[in-house]
């Protein structure tokens, strides 16, 4: 059926190195591609999306890059700090629905 | 912060209790959606309205009832629910009538406990 696939489900990176998120999608028609933030008991918060018109968004540390051939799309936290420890879903229109992903929980170790 | 807000935040019940969960936005959105999180599990769609009418019902079961008077509040009607139902229950609204390219805005949720 049609999904979203986010990897890995958990990741651990030493502060100040990178992080890098990935989702594959199914339906080649998807043109919008957010990520939510999601901190521990916190509501969801879209941190960055990207449309299917380009290929790269940048915002400070944060960067969303979207391959439409491959139908993948890949969150990457450069720099990353103690405060982005969180849970982090990719999304895509599949069916008329904005699905999600499983979620990525991030922990960013001082 | 509070554009969405919920309440109650946290809800305990029996399975054979009535309760409803409440959602109101202040962002003066159009469309308003409930949302189940469970550990695990992606976020899964429940209910879409768009200005005020249901547009989505995601095969979700009848002990599960929405209601949406206008726009800017939206409600969950529990009643017999069964323990799987335990979960976060979030809120969102989004400016215009299909949320498939919109910014989602999140309550806080219901964190709902079934015993």
């Amino acid at each position: 059926g049609e999904n979203v696939e986010q990897h890995p489900s958990t990741l651990s990176v030493q502060e100040g190195d990178s992080a890098v998120i990935k989702c594959t999608y199914s339906d080649s028609a998807s043109n919008y591609f957010p990520w939510y933030k999601q901190e521990l008991g916190k509501r969801p918060q879209l941190i960055i999306d990207i449309r299917s018109n380009v290929g790269e968004k940048k915002d400070q540390r944060i960067a969303v890059t979207l391959n439409k051939t491959a139908k993948h799309f890949s969150l990457h936290i450069t720099e990353t700090q103690p405060e982005d420890s969180a849970v982090y879903f990719c999304a895509a229109p599949l069916s008329y629905q904005l699905t999600f992903g499983k979620g990525t929980k991030l922990s960013v170790i001082p | 912060e509070t554009g969405v807000t919920q309440t109650p935040r946290h809800l305990v019940m029996g399975m054979t209790n009535k309760k409803s969960l409440k959602c109101e936005q202040h962002l003066g959105h159009n469309a308003m959606y409930w949302y189940k999180q469970s550990a695990k599990k992606p976020l899964e769609l429940m209910f879409v309205y768009n200005f005020k009418e249901q547009t989505e019902n995601n095969s979700v079961p009848s002990r599960f009832s929405p209601e949406c008077p206008n726009s800017s509040h939206l409600f969950l009607h529990l009643h017999t629910l069964q323990p799987e139902d335990s979960a976060l229950y979030l809120c969102a609204s989004s400016q215009d009538s299909w949320a498939t390219n919109e910014k989602l805005f999140f309550g806080s949720g219901t964190q709902l406990s079934v015993l």
